[in-house]
């Protein structure tokens, strides 16, 4: 069965660092999204993405987040300077239309210190 | 803004037995979708039924089922025979019907626990 894939599965970074996490979205999908949970809270939305573009974004995603669709397979999502806040598991998701669920991955555990 | 409520954090249940999660919601679209998502231990977030707010009948899939009712803006999730790998947190999401990406809105979460 096709599935979403984050890469890494936990990233230990920095306070002021950069990070890229990755994803790959199921083949045929045409929407990606990243979402985000703080440990211990609900998943909240930070972006999504269609036909190259952001289509739209929460209040979360501010310019220290940045999202690129490099090739025809990864989506990636870029946090330029991390702060002690940006501490939470990253999901990743797609969906083929706008209208059918969305899978999701199994997540990147950021750990900013 | 559409908001998610559940008002369970906590529940438990044991095995074999019926649970039922409650989840209600407020928006003033007419037309939607509701999900509810499962997310085990390993933090992965997996689709569990999903329903069109167009149709009047409840969604089923094996041992899940919904009881969805529009005018009230609710959608209870019923699991029947409970079984230990239902063990998780459960996340009900609302999602607008319309064209172009369309966000999830969750709740808060339920943490069931499956008794043996």
């Amino acid at each position: 069965e096709p599935e979403v894939t984050q890469t890494p599965s936990h990233q230990v970074t920095q306070m002021g660092q950069e990070v890229i996490l990755r994803c790959v979205p199921i083949s045929n999908h045409l929407y990606f999204y990243w979402y985000r949970q703080i440990l211990g809270q609900k998943v909240e939305f930070l972006v999504s993405f269609y036909n190259n573009e952001i289509s739209e974004k929460s209040e979360i995603f501010d310019d220290q987040f940045s999202v690129e669709r490099p090739d025809g397979s990864n989506f990636t999502l870029k946090i330029r300077s991390t702060k002690l806040e940006d501490s939470a598991m990253y999901f990743c998701a797609s969906s083929q239309d706008s209208w059918t669920e969305a899978f999701f991955g199994q997540g990147t555990r950021l750990t900013v210190v | 803004a559409q908001t998610v409520t559940q008002s369970q954090p906590e529940m438990s249940v044991q095995e074999a037995e019926t649970v039922t999660l409650s989840c209600t919601y407020d928006t003033s679209e007419n037309n939607y979708y509701l999900f509810w998502y499962k997310q085990p231990p390993s933090r992965q977030m997996i689709l569990v039924i999903r329903q069109e707010a167009y149709k009047q009948q409840n969604a089923t899939e094996n041992r899940f089922s919904v009881n969805f009712q529009k005018a009230a803006k609710s959608f209870s999730l019923k699991i029947s025979d409970s079984q230990l790998g239902d063990t998780a947190m459960y996340f009900c999401a609302f999602m607008k019907q319309r064209s172009g990406n369309t966000p999830l809105v969750f709740g808060k979460g339920t943490r069931l626990s499956v008794i043996a």
